[in-house]
């Protein structure tokens, strides 16, 4: 079986400073990994994915991750957020070749102070 | 393209009463997949409709069930509701293929009284 941990539940920062949003997973199979944004009274948006291919995976909104598999880590980064980033964010993953069942970690809070 | 919709967007229920959500796919989508969000938590997989049937379910009893229609849109059906019910429900499309993006709608907020 296959499951996320999302290290923090809720990160604060200041506006334009740097961000990282922590993400582990844990599977004996090969995996596909995502982060999923979810605004105030809103479903949830693609940010970005991870399918193969190059370990640094950018996304939209200048979201960018990085696939680590020796340390099963998929961390979330932005070098510099505005107020719009806050929203919870959650880390997910999928098996690949068998289902699009999305297992979702418990999400992470964003707060941009001003 | 209107995306992923739900219906309703929000909805009251009394414990034990009966409830059916809508779902209507992104177009060209031929896969749902319904979630369910508690306050506070990821959302838990509960089941996947492909082709008119059931294709997987999640840890979920069987006051949960679905259907599909051959337009693709399906629907969430509970019975006998209980207060652990109250949640964001959400359904996601995605299309023919592996690994296609899934699609959100904005959910339906279910609360239980």
């Amino acid at each position: 079986a296959q499951s996320v941990t999302q290290l923090d539940s809720q990160v604060p920062v200041f506006e334009e400073a740097p961000v990282e949003l922590r993400c582990n997973y844990s599977s004996s199979v090969s995996v596909y990994l995502f982060w999923y944004v979810q605004y105030p009274n809103q479903g949830l948006q693609l940010l970005l994915k991870y399918l193969s291919g190059s370990t640094l995976v950018k996304g939209i909104n200048g979201f960018e991750a990085e696939f680590n598999k020796s340390q099963t880590s998929f961390h979330l980064r932005k070098p510099s957020v505005h107020i719009s980033d806050t929203a919870e964010y959650f880390c997910a993953v999928s098996v690949p070749n068998r289902d699009d069942k999305i297992i979702f970690g418990k999400g992470t809070r964003l707060h941009i102070l001003p | 393209d209107a995306g992923v919709t739900q219906s309703p967007t929000h909805l009251i229920k009394t414990r034990g009463q009966q409830v059916t959500l809508r779902c209507s796919p992104k177009s060209g989508h031929d896969t749902v997949s319904w979630y369910q969000q508690a306050l506070g938590q990821g959302p838990q997989f509960i089941f996947q409709y492909y082709e008119e049937e059931e294709r997987q379910r999640g840890n979920f009893p069987d006051r949960f069930s679905g259907h599909q229609f051959p337009n693709y849109s399906s629907e969430l059906n509970v019975n006998a509701l209980l207060l652990g019910d109250s949640a964001l429900y959400l359904c996601a499309s995605s299309g023919l293929g592996i690994n296609t993006e899934a699609f959100f709608g904005q959910g339906t907020r279910l609360t239980v009284v």
